[in-house]
């Protein structure tokens, strides 16, 4: 089965600096990812997500994340951190057999410091 | 308006007590979801249901059973309910499609057994 490692279950920056949270796959064949952003005591919102399409996916609120195949990788970024993106974020895999099966890490809480 | 409703928000009750979560979206979507979100913040899926068809039934106590009058609802009932299953519950939906589409989350539901 397919699965996601996020390194790093805490994460903190400072206001203005580069927001860099990391994401690995396993899978046999490039598969369908997902980032997601949970607010406290909200439930889960999507990102962004990467179908095969552009390698370099951008999103909402300024996040963008590459897909390299090579390093089976997704690794979400953003140029400049805001205090709002103070939050918990999944990466998540589809099942290559059943797309509605969803995949999700572990998450990486964002902490942005003023 | 609510795309994914869930009630209620918050379920406090005893062990051996059964309880039911409903789940409400209003986004005409085929397929909704039960998730787990353990107190580690780990995500993972519990049930999915396509146009009122059980497609997805993880490895979960028979103690779980979900429930899906129409395409518009699904419920979750618990029996006999275990400390263990303190966790928050999340209702998801999507729509169909010939690859893996965004998964829209409701509030959740925080479920604690004492």
């Amino acid at each position: 089965a397919q699965s996601v490692t996020q390194l790093g279950s805490h994460v903190s920056v400072s206001e203005g600096a580069l927001v860099l949270l990391r994401c690995n796959y396993s899978s046999s064949v490039p598969p369908y990812l997902f980032w997601y952003v949970q607010y406290p005591n909200q439930g889960l919102q999507l990102l962004l997500k990467y179908t095969s399409a552009a390698t370099l996916v951008k999103g909402i609120n300024g996040f963008e994340a590459e897909f390299k195949k090579s390093e089976t990788s997704f690794h979400l970024t953003k140029p400049s951190a805001h205090m709002s993106d103070a939050a918990e974020y999944f990466c998540a895999v589809s099942d290559l057999y059943n797309f509605n099966k969803f995949y999700f890490g572990s998450g990486t809480k964002l902490n942005v410091k003023p | 308006d609510t795309a994914v409703s869930q009630t209620p928000k918050y379920l406090v009750t005893q062990m051996g007590n059964d309880k039911s979560i409903k789940c409400e979206q209003n986004l005409g979507h085929d397929t909704m979801y039960w998730y787990k979100q353990d107190s580690k913040k780990f995500l993972k899926i519990m049930f999915s249901y396509n146009n009122k068809e059980l497609i997805i039934n993880e490895t979960v106590p028979n103690r779980f059973s979900p429930k899906s009058p129409d395409k518009a609802h699904l419920n979750l009932h618990i029996n006999s309910l275990e400390l263990g299953d303190s966790a928050v519950y999340f209702c998801a939906s999507s729509k169909r499609d010939r690859g893996p589409s965004e998964q829209y989350f409701g509030p959740g539901t925080r479920l604690t057994v004492t």
